[in-house]
């Protein structure tokens, strides 16, 4: 049963610490995009990869937010210095567009609770 | 502005009941419409649509588009409680892979 991962599951941390969550897509996806939950802002795009390669991050804070894929199997976001403002469900979420179709699925990890106090 | 909407933003209705959640959408360049169940936890996959008047189905739910009015409906019929749950529906923006989510409808079914 092929499925996005996410690590760590949850996390508390105090305000100015570094915060780091990790996702391994689904073997042999190639789009991989990282996601934040809010109440107030619901489902919004950070950033997001294909093989490997960081097509729009425009959605992400630019001064303490970077995201990377070290390799195919592993995406990583990473918050430094964190602010109780980050506080939210980080998702990560992965697909594979198809014969040349630019629409396709995404398929959501379970993602990370991030709370920064 | 490309956007999404949804409604209602919230239901209650009892286990038995059919439901009809809305989503109407403004983009540039339509290419698809997407439906998430989200309980919890992640949003799961459900129904992603293309083209006009096809029917998707999967067992007591079916979604359909219309292109020419920009919407689309996801039908639930005789529902459970295991169906409460956040529905959302995503369109891609423009030419890229972003997708663009509505703020969902809110869905509780009641024994």
């Amino acid at each position: 049963d092929a499925r996005v991962t996410q690590t760590p599951r949850h996390k508390v941390t105090e305000m100015g610490q570094e915060v780091t969550m990790r996702c391994q897509p689904i073997l042999g996806h190639n789009t991989v995009f990282w996601y934040r939950q809010t109440m107030m802002q619901g489902l919004e795009l950070l950033a997001y990869f294909r093989n490997r390669a960081p097509l729009d991050d425009s959605g992400m804070p630019k001064d303490r937010f970077s995201a990377e894929m070290p390799d195919a199997t592993l995406a990583t976001l990473k918050i430094q210095p964190s602010e109780p403002r980050d506080s939210a469900v980080y998702f990560c979420a992965s697909g594979l567009p198809r014969g040349g179709s630019s629409s396709y699925e995404q398929y959501f990890g379970p993602g990370t609770r991030l709370t920064v106090t | 502005e490309d956007k999404v909407v949804q409604s209602p933003l919230s239901l209650v209705v009892h286990e038995g009941d059919t439901v009809t959640l809305n989503c109407s959408y403004e983009v540039t360049n339509f290419r698809s419409l997407l439906w998430y169940k989200q309980e919890k936890k992640a949003p799961t996959f459900l129904f992603m649509l293309t083209s006009s008047g096809i029917e998707k189905k999967s067992g007591r739910l079916s979604s359909i588009l219309d292109k020419k009015e920009l919407f689309s409906i996801l039908n639930i019929t005789a529902t459970q409680t295991g169906d409460s749950a956040v529905y959302l529906c995503a369109v891609p923006f423009y030419n890229t892979d972003k997708l663009i989510f509505g703020t969902g409808t809110r869905l509780q079914v009641f024994p």
